[in-house]
């Protein structure tokens, strides 16, 4: 089956710190979005990125679909940023968003 | 404000007794899709609706089932709730089969 794999699982970051969190996954990919889960459980939208880089504030992310592969980039990393970073992707046609299994990012004071 | 609302959004009940979390979004969005999240597991499809009256089995379905009567409107349905189904739920919805999808606030769960 159609694998997505983020690393590294685990990050620990001080506050102001910059980071790069990884996604390959294994198949052309129709959609790539990435996501963070807050404390809450809230899954918040950051990025919808086929292809191509977006920014948006602190956070950017770069996708090469041809070579399977999505960043996210973090800078200045705040406190507000720790919680679950997944990445997911539609690679069917039946629309399903195939998730990794998330990032665990804690940023410290 | 465009959103998907999930409704009730935590809930305690019993083996056996039906319980409906209802979805609803305001984004004329043609496709819409169930998810659970359990630790170790990651999210999971239940079931996916291209749109009205067009529904589907995703990964998950077994106990649950699901209708799309309206446009705006998915419901989730256990018709009988064991324990093995807590979890945290969230619905989806997007434009098309290939679009961004924007999930609801997750209902969690629990049954005893």
């Amino acid at each position: 089956g159609i694998q997505v794999e983020q690393s590294p699982p685990d990050l620990i970051l001080q506050e102001g710190a910059n980071s790069t969190l990884r996604c390959n996954f294994s198949d052309s990919v129709n959609n790539l979005q990435w996501f963070h889960q807050n404390p809450w459980g809230q899954l918040i939208n950051l990025f919808y990125i086929p292809s191509g880089t977006k920014q948006n504030g602190r956070l950017s992310a770069t996708t090469v679909a041809t070579e399977r592969y999505s960043l996210l980039y973090i800078s200045s990393s705040q406190t507000t940023d720790s919680g679950v970073y997944f990445c997911a992707g539609r690679f069917d046609s039946w629309g399903k968003l195939q998730f990794g299994a998330g990032t665990q990012v804690v940023v410290t004071p | 404000e465009a959103q998907v609302t999930q409704n009730p959004r935590y809930l305690i009940t019993v083996t056996g007794k039906k319980l409906t979390v209802t979805c609803s979004q305001n984004m004329n969005h043609e496709y819409m899709s169930w998810y659970r999240q359990d630790p170790g597991l990651g999210l999971r499809q239940i079931y996916y609706s291209m749109n009205v009256e067009v529904t589907d089995k995703g990964d998950v379905p077994e106990g649950y089932k699901v209708s799309r009567k309206e446009k705006r409107n998915f419901p989730l349905i256990l018709e009988s709730p064991s324990p093995n189904q807590t979890s945290l739920y969230f619905c989806a919805s997007s434009l098309s089969r290939s679009g961004e999808l924007f999930f609801g606030e997750g209902s969690r769960l629990t049954v005893l």
